[in-house]
């Protein structure tokens, strides 16, 4: 079955840090792989995919992701964290059961230190 | 208007109320989600409806009761509800089962049982 881990329930950094959220996945599949933003209040917003092709996957916001098969990973990075940037962020891989219903990890809070 | 549009978007309720929260796509899509959003807690899928019929109900409380009347419109039905219940009530949509392109989130309804 397909599942998602998602390291650290909380991650804080300082305005202009560098922003590394882990996600790790399993898949007997080749995977698809998602990363959400929700801001408070909010409903969850698509932030970037990989499905095929590149592994680098360039998305809003300034993030960025970099499929790695051989750690089933799929960290999200950006190079310089602004205020703007806090909010719980979701991975998420497709399951290959009910039609690729999207499993989703249990979230990473990122604060953003002035 | 496009996207996903939840209504109401805050909700207070006694536990003896009946109430309905609403859900709009205007994306075309053919399959919507029902999912919960406690805090501290992981997304809870409830409900999933694919081409209006319920494919998938996550073992979900009968005072939870949803209904999809054509591929546009998703419903949640509210009936005695228990404090436990409060919660962000996300809906979501999707062309097939998301796995290929994702979901869209509506904002959400923040709803307090009291």
């Amino acid at each position: 079955a397909q599942s998602v881990t998602q390291l650290g329930s909380h991650v804080s950094v300082s305005e202009g840090a560098l922003v590394l959220l882990r996600c790790n996945y399993s898949s007997s599949v080749p995977p698809y792989l998602f990363w959400y933003v929700q801001y408070p209040n909010q409903g969850l917003q698509l932030l970037l995919k990989y499905t095929t092709g590149a592994t680098l996957v360039k998305g809003i916001n300034g993030f960025e992701a970099e499929f790695k098969k051989s750690e089933t990973s799929f960290h999200l990075t950006k190079p310089s964290a602004h205020m703007s940037d806090a909010a719980e962020y979701f991975c998420a891989v497709r399951g290959i059961n009910q039609g690729g219903k999207l499993i989703f990890g249990q979230g990473t809070e990122l604060s953003v230190k002035p | 208007e496009t996207g996903v549009t939840q209504t109401p978007r805050h909700l207070v309720m006694g536990m003896t109320n009946k109430k309905s929260l609403k859900c709009e796509q205007h994306l075309g899509h053919n399959a919507m989600y029902w999912y919960k959003q406690s805090a501290k807690k992981p997304l809870e899928l409830m409900f999933v409806y694919s081409l209006e019929e319920r494919v998938e109900n996550n073992s979900v409380p009968s005072r939870f009761s949803p209904e999809c009347p054509n591929s546009s419109h998703l419903f949640l039905h509210l009936h005695t509800l228990q404090p436990e219940d409060s919660a962000l009530y996300l809906c979501a949509s999707s062309q097939g089962g998301g796995g290929n392109y994702g979901y869209t989130f509506g904002s959400g309804t923040r709803l307090t049982v009291v």
